[in-house]
């Protein structure tokens, strides 16, 4: 069975500093889709980041990058001048093809990561 | 852009009591889902629609039936509520096959039950 695991219950971070999460996983497939979720106070999940495992350019956007290492199966998000805004638990999540029964493309979350920016 | 609309935002159930939560997406996504999340916990999946007409079970289907009323609906049903299912409700939503396409999520239902 896929196994997701994020080993840092809490993180805290200074403003405008960089600040790394990590995700490791476990799978037998040598295909599947990776994505970071963050939920802000507010509830809701908003989608950060994504990559295709087959790729191996690790995805970027604005202060968000990820650290893709197939062989290791980690993938840990890299946030840049941090911001309170970024003030969330962050998930890490993957789409197994194995998991995907009639076409479900099914989510396996990790447990989350709790992240504080300080002023 | 309503994007996915979860109804009701908060419920608090008596131990069995029956409830049903709604969920509408309006972006024409074809595949609809039904997650719980816990505390310490991430999202795990109740149930699923990969198309309109088709269901199926997730990782925790056990005290739910769903039913995906048309392309745009999905609910889910507890027919008699127990503690054990107070958590937050998220309806999600995904367009199309292709692995890389993110899923939409609703605001979360919280469902508290006495």
């Amino acid at each position: 069975a896929q196994t997701v695991t994020q080993s840092q219950p809490e993180m805290s971070v200074q403003e405008a500093e960089t600040v790394t999460l990590s995700c490791t996983y476990d799978t037998s497939e040598s295909n599947y889709y990776l994505f970071w979720y963050k939920q802000p106070p507010s509830r809701q999940m908003i989608l950060v980041i994504r990559q295709e495992a087959y790729k191996q350019q690790n995805a970027t956007e604005n202060r968000f990058s990820v650290n893709f290492q197939k062989a290791a199966k980690s993938f840990s998000l890299k946030i840049s001048d941090s911001q309170l805004g970024d003030t969330a638990m962050y998930f890490c999540a993957f789409i197994f093809t194995e998991n995907s029964g009639a076409g479900s493309y099914q989510l396996t979350f990790g447990k989350g990561t709790k992240l504080s920016v300080i002023p | 852009n309503a994007g996915v609309t979860q109804t009701p935002k908060f419920q608090v159930l008596k131990t069995g009591q029956s409830m049903t939560l709604q969920c509408a997406q309006d972006m024409n996504h074809n595949s609809m889902y039904w997650y719980r999340q816990d505390p310490g916990m991430g999202l795990r999946l109740i149930y699923y629609s990969a198309s309109e007409g088709t269901t199926d079970k997730g990782e925790v289907p056990n005290g739910y039936n769903v039913s995906r009323l048309n392309k745009r609906e999905f609910s889910l049903r507890l027919e008699s509520a127990a503690p054990s299912q107070t958590s937050v409700y998220f309806c999600a939503s995904r367009k199309g096959m292709a692995g890389l396409q993110p899923q939409h999520f609703g605001d979360g239902t919280r469902l508290s039950i006495l």
